[in-house]
């Protein structure tokens, strides 16, 4: 089945540093989704993507959709200390309009 | 607030019981999905209503069983609980189910002791 892989697993930064998050499918994507899960909270989404090289900004946020659809990114300028949490991509592909999820990076940020 | 109510917020029970899990989904939202959060499965896809039918299944034990009733809230019924199936269980909603953003609950904090 679809497989979604997203690295780092993990991400400490000072405020103030830049931020990126991968993610990977195994499959041509629909559509990809970003949420973001603040600790001991829930996923709450942030953005789709559809076209094929997309890029959106969302602030100090920047999205990018792969040329293939098989991959996309997140990109945090100048990290603050309300972006810790863990940001999730979510890939609909493959035959599939189910939302595979990625493992996950978790963002520390040190003030 | 994402509008998806879940309850309850948290439950322990012990291995062998039952319980039941609640959902009630974004008003005007048709589908809801069911996911497992554990620490080391990430986000685990187990069952998709949309109006009232089964639409998709993923990693769903038989033991475990799910429904969307007429007014488009959802139950997930989980049997003969294992020491491994403590997690978190959260319940989404969207609005018809494919292509669409998904509206996560605060989520069911379930231990099996």
């Amino acid at each position: 089945g679809q497989q979604v892989m997203q690295i780092p697993q993990y991400q400490h930064v000072q405020e103030g540093e830049d931020f990126t998050t991968y993610c990977n499918s195994s499959t041509t994507l629909s559509n990809i989704q970003w949420y973001k899960q603040r600790p001991g909270g829930h996923p709450v989404f942030l953005i789709q993507l559809v076209k094929s090289g997309e890029v959106k900004k969302q602030k100090r946020l920047t999205f990018q959709f792969g040329e293939a659809k098989k991959n996309s990114s997140l990109h945090i300028t100048a990290t603050q200390t309300t972006d810790v949490g863990t940001y999730f991509c979510a890939g609909e592909g493959g035959g599939s309009y189910i939302p595979t999820f990625g493992r996950g990076t978790s963002l520390i940020v040190h003030p | 607030d994402s509008g998806v109510t879940q309850t309850p917020k948290h439950l322990i029970t012990a291995t062998g019981q039952r319980v039941t899990l609640r959902c009630s989904p974004r008003s005007g939202d048709l589908s809801v999905y069911w996911y497992q959060q554990s620490l080391d499965q990430g986000l685990q896809f187990l069952i998709q209503y949309y109006n009232g039918e089964e639409r998709a299944k993923g990693n769903i034990l038989e033991r475990f069983s799910a429904q969307q009733f007429p007014d488009l809230h959802s139950e997930l019924n989980l049997s003969s609980l294992e020491l491994g199936d403590s997690a978190l269980y959260f319940c989404a909603s969207s609005r018809d189910g494919e292509n669409s953003p998904l509206h996560f609950g605060n989520g069911t904090r379930l231990t099996v002791t």
